[in-house]
């Protein structure tokens, strides 16, 4: 079975600072990997997505990602963050393409924007 | 775009009762849907998937007694929870899979639940 540990539960950046949210998956195949970003009492919206191919991958919003497989890990950054970047973000791993199999989530970041 | 909705999208019930949340796809067929868990401030805790014409199939430590589903059409897919308690009180998301050629789910914005 697959596994995501998002380390940090809480970070605050200041705004126009530089930003990079952690996550760790644990899966024995080729996973699909997912972040998410969940404004409060809002649904899902997915920021960007892995599957093959290069390992640095764009979003949107300005957020990029890179698969270390190495390190089994897919860190979401982004260069200068925005007041409203401020959410919680999620960290997915599905076993088949697309999540077809439903998704595992970690348990999230919670982003803080200081002025 | 593919577009799931959830209705009520607020439900607030005493305990004990049954509530009844909706997922529809608006715009395409279903023949599956995940329905996820969210507590307060934590994680989507996959609960179950919806298979129009057969059986759900639950996650371990899912009651099935407790949250009963049925996906009674190809747009629709339903999750009861019988016998409400507080500990109940979830935001209750659906998922409905990859469409032929793309390759990512699609969410519906979630039913948030308080059982009183």
């Amino acid at each position: 079975a697959q596994s995501v540990t998002q380390p940090d539960i809480h970070i605050t950046v200041s705004e126009g600072a530089s930003l990079e949210l952690r996550c760790n998956y644990s899966y024995g195949a080729t996973p699909y990997l997912f972040w998410y970003v969940q404004s409060p009492g809002q649904g899902l919206q997915l920021l960007l997505k892995y599957f093959s191919g290069d390992t640095l991958v764009q979003g949107i919003k300005g957020f990029e990602a890179e698969f270390k497989r190495s390190q089994s890990s897919f860190n979401l950054r982004k260069p200068s963050v925005h007041w409203s970047d401020a959410a919680e973000y999620f960290c997915a791993v599905g076993a088949e393409w697309g999540g077809a199999d439903g998704l595992t989530f970690g348990k999230g970041t919670h982003l803080i924007i200081q002025p | 775009g593919a577009v799931v909705s959830q209705h009520p999208s607020r439900v607030i019930c005493k305990s004990g009762t049954s509530v009844k949340i909706e997922c529809r796809s608006l715009d395409f067929q279903a023949t599956t849907m995940f329905w996820y868990r969210q507590f307060p401030k934590q994680s989507l805790m996959l609960m179950a998937t919806s298979n129009e014409g057969s059986k759900a199939t639950y996650e371990q430590g899912v009651e099935k007694d407790k949250f009963l589903i049925n996906h009674a059409s190809l747009t629709l897919s339903t999750l009861t929870v019988t016998s409400a308690h507080p500990e109940d009180s979830s935001f209750y998301i659906c998922s409905a899979p990859p469409l032929a050629g793309t390759d990512t789910q699609y969410f519906g914005p979630g039913t948030r639940l308080t059982v009183l």
